[in-house]
């Protein structure tokens, strides 16, 4: 079946630090992958995607490419701050008649000043 | 509209009640999901629409029960819950069901069992 293994942390960074959160899966068949980001007392965001190997998702300075060979999608930001302290899901859906997504189990990061 | 809302944003509730949570969106969106989540987990898929039909249950307990009256709400009926029911339970939506679509998830309703 599906996996998603993301390092489980918690992250502690100061302002300003590089960023990687760490994600690999297991799937079947050509996986979508997706980061998203959960606020405290807020439901789940998404933050980037990618569909295919080799895709780049971006958005707000975070960044993660789809990696086949290495079955990763790790997540990335060049300066942290922190309004990014949140947890963090990696996921996949590789469809089918599997409507799910699979989550890995979520990354707390926290950002000080 | 890209948004998934949902009410009531608090729920307290004894086990003998019967109470809803409502969602809805306006994006045209054609499945929507239920999901559970227990603080520090990720979340836990319940319930699958697909045009307005059930698609998943994932083995919940019949003291919940969705329903969608149409393609843009989604309740979840409450009766006879457990404490270990209180949760947060999120709402999400996709255009279709393919390993291409995005879930966007609504705010969720924070559960609470007495």
């Amino acid at each position: 079946g599906n996996s998603v293994t993301q390092m489980e942390g918690p992250v502690t960074l100061s302002e300003e630090a590089f960023l990687t959160i760490n994600c690999t899966y297991t799937a079947t068949g050509y996986p979508s992958l997706f980061w998203y980001v959960q606020y405290p007392g807020e439901g789940l965001q998404l933050l980037l995607k990618a569909t295919k190997a080799d895709d780049k998702g971006s958005n707000k300075g975070f960044e993660a490419t789809y990696r086949k060979e290495t079955t990763s999608f790790h997540l990335e930001k060049g300066s942290v701050q922190v309004s990014d302290s949140a947890v963090y899901f990696c996921a996949l859906n590789s469809g089918g008649s599997n409507y799910k997504l699979t989550f890995g189990k979520g990354t707390l990061l926290t950002v000080n000043p | 509209d890209t948004e998934v809302t949902q009410t009531p944003k608090h729920l307290v509730m004894g086990m003998t009640n019967k109470k809803s949570l409502k969602c809805e969106q306006h994006m045209g969106h054609r499945a929507m999901y239920w999901y559970k989540q227990k603080a520090k987990k990720p979340p836990e898929l319940m319930f699958v629409y697909s045009y307005e039909k059930l698609s998943i249950n994932e083995s919940v307990p019949s003291r919940f029960s969705p329903e969608c009256p149409n393609s843009s709400l989604l309740n979840l009926h409450l009766h006879a819950l457990q404490p270990e029911d209180s949760a947060l339970y999120l709402c999400a939506s996709s255009q279709g069901t393919g390993e291409r679509n995005e879930q966007f998830f609504g705010p969720g309703t924070r559960l609470t069992v007495l």
